[in-house]
């Protein structure tokens, strides 16, 4: 069937660690790619999207993601992270052919130690 | 960016009422809203899509006679839970789209039934 699937569910760091979410779907064709987070009691947020071009997209809060089209994955990715990091992080994805749909990974709780 | 607000953001009601929750675009025109529900630890799962003026289309599984959608404008969409029960208790998230492809998000309605 067709996904979105973030393989880790709950991923524990110290600060200034280094972050590597990963994110796989399976739709073929054009897609529109999302990250979003939700800090702790607040909403969703987007992190940074790629719609086309270059495949390196920088979001917000130092966050970046690659789009590697071979592998249908679109990964998030910070260099050193902050205890303030720590929240749910959601991959999303808007086939082409979903009428605007977008398509929610099962998320990935990033908890960051101080 | 854009602003989606929801109202309200608690409510609590008695099992066999029904509660009526706002989405509201507050400075962008929304074409289409979408309605998500959230379960604890859990990703967003869409339960229709709204277009201003037309009926909404229910995703799969979704009850359209216990769910009714409104999209009266294109700043407002409303969803009524019809006599509601606890396992309708959840976090219900709408999203409004303008004229791209981005939804932003609304800081979602907690509903308890008693």
């Amino acid at each position: 069937a067709q996904s979105v699937s973030q393989h880790n569910h709950h991923v524990i760091l110290s600060e200034a660690a280094s972050l590597e979410l990963g994110c796989n779907y399976s739709y073929g064709g054009t897609v529109n790619l999302f990250w979003y987070v939700q800090y702790p009691g607040q909403h969703l947020q987007l992190l940074l999207k790629y719609f086309s071009g270059d495949p390196l997209v920088k979001g917000i809060k130092g966050f970046e993601a690659e789009f590697i089209k071979s592998k249908f994955s679109f990964n998030l990715r910070k260099p050193s992270v902050q205890w303030s990091d720590t929240a749910e992080y959601f991959c999303a994805v808007i086939p082409y052919s979903s009428a605007s749909k977008i398509i929610f990974g099962s998320g990935t709780r990033l908890s960051i130690r101080p | 960016g854009a602003v989606v607000s929801q109202h309200p953001s608690r409510v609590i009601c008695k099992s066999g009422t029904s509660v009526k929750i706002e989405c509201r675009s507050l400075d962008f025109q929304a074409t289409t809203m979408f309605w998500y529900r959230q379960f604890p630890k859990k990703s967003l799962m869409l339960m229709a899509t709204s277009n201003e003026g037309s009926k909404a289309t229910y995703e799969q599984g979704v009850e359209k006679d216990k769910f009714l959608i409104n999209h009266a404008s294109l700043t407002l969409s409303t969803l009524t839970v019809t006599s509601a029960h606890p396992e309708d208790s959840s976090f219900y998230i709408c999203s409004a789209r303008g004229e791209g492809y981005e939804q932003y998000f609304g800081p979602g309605t907690r509903l308890t039934v008693t």
